[in-house]
């Protein structure tokens, strides 16, 4: 079974500059997260999709963050103009629905650092 | 809100020590408890699992129980190898309003000395 893939891997940008993260999940599921994770703490979530809609944004910087999840399968992430403490890893993760003993499967990360 | 409370590190040990890392949850629901760890320069990894009290997840020789009385998680593993040096995440997991919801701990850094 394929796993989540996540592209580009590594990206280097300039602050004020933009960036894209694309992520394919795991094919049927339904639920697909954005964590974002600072180097040496925990991921926190930054948005939560259940096929295409949102479920959870709370935590997404809005004026800076934005994300969307064509026809319920892949999804991009969007930082627009990119800020110093945007330098993280960004995972993208996917699971079934409806029961919270799923698995909860996560790609290997888009690693963003701003110079 | 959910929340997860890890034993702060980083944690050194020689080859073949007896690990613990402390792993605590405040939830309001009946979460499912995980343990993912994190290799240098990869993803998370799902480690084990426990969706129920009582409940035994293991694993390459790692093992937690959920414990329902003391809201805690920790991790052990008997024998612990170089190869186990990681980042070790506790997490819970829940329904909110049927969607599944995953909340880290801070993580714990493991070095494995030979």
């Amino acid at each position: 079974e394929a796993g989540v893939a996540q592209s580009p891997r590594y990206k280097i940008i300039e602050k004020r500059q933009s960036v894209a993260f694309w992520c394919n999940p795991i094919s049927g599921h339904a639920t697909l997260y954005w964590y974002q994770q600072i180097l040496g703490q925990g991921p926190k979530l930054l948005i939560q999709f259940q096929n295409n809609g949102v479920v959870d944004d709370s935590q997404l910087p809005k004026d800076r963050f934005s994300a969307e999840r064509l026809k319920g399968v892949d999804s991009t992430l969007k930082i627009q103009p990119a800020k110093l403490e945007d330098s993280a890893v960004y995972l993208c993760a996917s699971s079934l629905r409806g029961f919270s003993g799923n698995t909860i499967y996560f790609g290997e990360g888009s690693w963003l650092t701003v110079v | 809100g959910d929340s997860v409370t890890q034993m702060e590190g980083p944690v050194t040990l020689s080859e073949e020590a007896f690990l613990t890392i402390n792993c605590t949850y405040t939830a309001t629901g009946y979460p499912s408890l995980f343990w993912y760890v994190q290799y240098p320069g990869e993803g998370l990894q799902l480690l084990l699992k426990a969706t129920k009290a009582d409940d035994k997840g293991s694993n390459k020789g790692f093992e937690a129980t959920y414990r329902k009385e003391t809201t805690s998680f920790h991790l052990e593993k008997g024998s612990v190898q170089v190869s186990d040096s990681a980042v070790y995440f506790c997490a819970l997991s829940d329904l909110i309003q049927g969607a599944q919801k995953l909340v880290f701990g801070q993580g714990t850094r493991l070095t494995i000395n030979p």
